[in-house]
């Protein structure tokens, strides 16, 4: 899955501050995804791209943004709004979007608060 | 929406044994049912998946059998080897439209921590 980039690998946020964490794709897969995981617990969808300039919200979108303006982009900023921000993001893409679509991970962005 | 749980949580077993995962699932218009491993600090990998117009697909030590009837699905490892050992996820995928798109997304089981023993 050398095809999905995420940067940076580690990330520190100050309280009130927005931070963005990059998702990159060389697959030309339509669809893209954004994951949340916290330790010991599975993936929780934050929000989901099926084409470009198109989003829907996942079912832990509150506190985040994204924007899709390139097929290859899905960035992900972490609002003030998002109380608890600290754990391990996953970015994933798929050749489609549609229910029954392989999805593959990058390796992560680990965000932890100062 | 979807509702996955799996069990167990954690699995101990000695090389050379099995390991079988279980999987439920809520939504009976799930029609996509993936695994992944995930070693420690890693990107979850895809390792085996199932669609719903089958019943059991393998690849060589792991296979994955579905009961659409029942709602459940499970991961089963042969010959189990030390570098098994990692956190195993189910998921299963629905459908839902917006807009008149569809959209498909994934929802994930909590993970079973595997452990072979040498």
């Amino acid at each position: 899955d050398g095809g999905i980039t995420q940067s940076p690998k580690y990330l520190f946020r100050k309280e009130g501050q927005n931070v963005t964490l990059s998702c990159e794709q060389n697959l030309n897969h339509d669809a893209m995804y954004w994951y949340r995981q916290d330790p010991g617990q599975g993936l929780r969808l934050i929000y989901y791209s099926q084409i470009v300039n198109d989003f829907q919200k996942g079912d832990i979108a509150e506190g985040y943004s994204v924007s899709r303006e390139k097929k290859e982009s899905f960035p992900l900023t972490v609002t003030s709004a998002q109380k608890n921000p600290t754990a391990f993001y996953l970015c994933a893409s798929s050749l489609r979007g549609g229910a029954n679509q392989p999805q593959h991970f990058g390796d992560g962005t680990r965000l932890s608060i100062l | 929406g979807e509702n996955v749980e799996q069990h167990p949580s954690t699995l101990s077993v000695q090389e050379g044994d099995s390991a079988v995962i279980k999987c439920t699932y809520s939504d009976s218009a799930s029609n996509y049912f993936p695994w992944y491993k995930q070693e420690l600090g890693k990107r979850p990998q895809l390792i085996i998946d199932i669609r719903s117009n089958v019943g059991e697909k393998k690849d060589q030590r792991i296979a994955v059998t579905l009961n659409k009837t029942a709602k459940h699905f499970s991961l089963h490892i042969t010959e189990t080897q030390p570098e098994d050992s990692a956190v195993y996820f189910c998921a299963a995928s629905e459908a839902s439209n917006a807009g008149g798109t569809s959209y498909g997304k994934l929802t994930f089981g909590q993970g079973t921590i595997l452990t072979v023993h040498p």
